[in-house]
């Protein structure tokens, strides 16, 4: 079964600074999708990158930015620039054509003014 | 941008009651699904939906949860008899294909008293 573990419970950081939340995934599978998710105090889910498991290349989306290392099955992703709007709750997940995304428990991320 | 929308966004119910909690995917949207985050926990798959039938379903969705597609817009849960337990937030989700990760509505939270 497939499994993601991230690390760090909660993270602070001064605003304008860069930051690194970790996760680490487990699977036998070649073909998948990893996610990291946002969940801000309203507690809605929005997604702010993906990366495909056959692209070596790393996904980016303006300030955020993974760095996917399939061998060692590790999906981390880098907030820079940070922001006071980037205060949340961050879940790394995981998809596969079972069909179901597998989150790992989150990490709470405090921006700092 | 399209949304995923949920009503009610909080719902209080006595232990015993049924509820049904409402979505409405995205239009062009094929797959449905349903899940859960217990607060201060981790987001768990409960069920997913496609092409009018339940493809998969988690051991959290016993014979109390049911889930249907009445018309071509709503997608519903509904928990016959609800527990203290039942207490969580309730996410809907729906995608076109897996590569674009899910949509997210904002979440249903249900409080069992």
């Amino acid at each position: 079964a497939q499994t993601v573990t991230q690390s760090q419970p909660e993270m602070s950081v001064q605003e304008a600074e860069t930051v690194t939340l970790s996760c680490t995934y487990d699977t036998s599978e070649n073909n998948y999708y990893l996610f990291w998710y946002k969940q801000p105090p309203s507690r809605q889910m929005i997604l702010v990158i993906r990366q495909e498991a056959y692209k070596q290349q790393n996904a980016t989306e303006n300030r955020f930015s993974v760095n996917f290392q399939k061998a060692a099955k590790s999906f981390s992703l880098k907030i820079s620039d940070s922001q006071l709007g980037d205060t949340a709750m961050y879940f790394c997940a995981f998809w596969n054509r079972d069909d179901k995304i597998i989150f790992g428990k989150g990490t709470r991320l405090h921006i700092l003014p | 941008e399209p949304e995923v929308t949920q009503t009610p966004s909080h719902q209080v119910t006595q232990m015993g009651q049924e509820v049904i909690l409402r979505c409405v995917p995205i239009s062009n949207h094929l797959y449905f699904y349903w899940y859960r985050q217990i607060l201060g926990q981790k987001v768990e798959f409960l069920v997913s939906f496609y092409n009018n039938e339940i493809s998969e379903k988690s051991e959290i969705f016993d014979d109390q949860f049911s889930v249907e597609r009445p018309d071509g817009s709503n997608f519903t849960l509904k928990i016959r008899s609800t527990k203290l337990e039942d207490s969580a937030m309730y996410f809907c989700a729906s995608r076109l294909t897996g590569g674009d990760g899910y949509t997210f509505g904002s979440g249903t939270r249900l409080t069992v008293v």
